[in-house]
């Protein structure tokens, strides 16, 4: 099946520091990418939806200027967390469609867990 | 989106057929179900998606009632590599596959 990889899976960074992830799909071709937000034994919420070519959609309460959005090719979208800060330590979730598939199955990446100190 | 609601958790002992339902009362016309399984410190993985009636494939059941209010995860004869999170939602076939998550299912695999 479809693959969706993040890079890195793990990051510890100082307050203050910015740091990107990346979601790649590995075998399939997006133009929308979705990135969630999980904090411990909570579920997953949604941040944005990210587009190729085009600017995000943020939700309610993102802040767009902190977790920056880039879709710049059809297989790769980069979440940046600007000036970080201990309450943004989470774990971060990328997701996508394969539009060639006849579900509407999304593909999560392994996911990337962003350590504030 | 519509709304979904499922027990928060449930224990099971290895070898027993488990069984999730989940209440989707607002459900619209367009929209599948889908079930979803996370293990901790991982990306959510598809289990299984269905409309209406039965839907089987090669690791869940899911069972969806004539008024579709309500469908159930049947997951046979557990092992303790099952013990995760399962989350059902709902998402339109056209369009946006943006999906909402509620808080899930926590299954406990009991030996």
């Amino acid at each position: 099946g479809a693959v969706v990889s993040q890079h890195p899976s793990r990051v510890i960074c100082k307050s203050g520091t910015s740091v990107k992830i990346e979601c790649r799909s590995l075998d399939f071709q997006a133009t929308t990418m979705f990135w969630y937000r999980q904090f411990p034994k909570q579920s997953l919420m949604l941040m944005a939806t990210s587009n190729e070519g085009s600017k995000a959609t943020y939700e309610q309460g993102v802040e767009k200027d902190k977790f920056l959005i880039n879709h710049a090719s059809l297989t790769l979208s980069t979440l940046t967390v600007t000036s970080a800060h201990p309450e943004d330590s989470s774990f971060y979730i990328c997701s996508a469609r394969d539009p060639q598939a006849n579900t509407g199955e999304l593909f999560f990446g392994e996911g990337s867990r962003l350590t504030v100190l | 989106l519509a709304k979904t609601t499922q027990p928060i958790s449930m224990d099971s002992y290895e070898g027993q057929e488990v069984n999730i339902t989940c209440s989707h009362n607002n459900i619209a016309t367009n929209d599948y179900i889908t079930w979803y399984q996370q293990f901790p410190s991982q990306g959510p993985r598809f289990i299984i998606q269905g409309y209406k009636t039965k839907v089987t494939n090669e690791v869940a059941s899911l069972f969806i009632p004539a008024d579709r209010k309500s469908s159930t995860l049947s997951l046979p004869r557990v092992s303790l590599s099952d013990t995760a999170v399962y989350y059902c939602l709902l998402h339109s076939g056209a369009g946006s596959y943006q999906l909402t998550f509620g808080k899930g299912t926590k299954l406990s695999v009991i030996p």
